[in-house]
């Protein structure tokens, strides 16, 4: 399960850094993971996906690591800029059966604040 | 203009009190899902459907009702079962073959 706190782990970077934030899925049968970022206030905005048979995948600015053995994912965010201080969440997906059909379940991680200073 | 809308963005209710929580798409996707999230944590699931006059519970489901009377909407009613109901509600909506779920921008339920 998932632990819960008020206290999310938060990663502080200058203006211009690369950022990289990790997070540590649970289940081994999960086959595609997506990255979410959410600003105060707002729902969540996909930022990019991955799946199982995928090591690595890059799209504008944003790079998502996927590592099975460790079963570790991870985020890096180049050039970072102040517009992407937000909470940025990881989920897991597994495909699950209700009605006899299949659906994907996402299970959150309890996100990382990342804080990008001018 | 395409997307996911939830109405209201803010909502007070008085102990006691059920309220309706509105999630409408646009998008033809086929699953909607309702999450709610507190200070701090990840999102949790309540409810989701897969299809319009079915549902399934989440992992929080009590305390909840849910409909799904049209493809496009999914309303979240808060009965006073819910013991503490004050939260972040977000509703999803994913095409069902994908496992891609898009948010709308939530509605903050405070009970006073």
């Amino acid at each position: 399960g998932e632990s819960v706190g008020l206290h999310l782990p938060t990663l502080s970077v200058q203006e211009g850094d690369n950022s990289i934030i990790n997070c540590a899925y649970s289940n081994s049968a999960s086959d595609y993971f997506i990255w979410y970022k959410q600003e105060s206030g707002k729902g969540p905005q996909f930022i990019i996906d991955i799946r199982s048979n995928m090591d690595k995948r890059q799209g504008q600015r944003v790079t998502v690591l996927l590592n099975k053995t460790v079963k570790h994912l991870s985020l890096q965010i180049a050039a970072t800029q102040p517009g992407d201080s937000a909470v940025y969440f990881c989920a897991e997906n597994i495909r699950a059966n209700a009605g006899g059909t299949s659906y994907g379940k996402l299970t959150f991680g309890q996100g990382t604040i990342l804080t990008v200073h001018p | 203009d395409g997307g996911i809308t939830q109405s209201p963005k803010y909502l007070f209710r008085k102990e006691g009190q059920n309220v309706t929580l509105s999630c409408e798409q646009n998008l033809n996707h086929d699953a909607m899902y309702w999450y709610r999230q507190d200070p701090g944590q990840g999102l949790r699931l309540i409810y989701y459907s897969q299809i319009v006059n079915d549902f399934q519970k989440g992992d929080i489901a009590e305390g909840y009702s849910v409909s799904r009377e049209k493809k496009e909407s999914f309303p979240l009613t808060v009965t006073s079962a819910q013991k503490n109901p004050t939260a972040f509600y977000l509703c999803a909506s994913s095409p069902l073959q994908l496992d891609t779920q898009y948010f709308g921008p939530g509605t903050r339920l405070t009970v006073l």
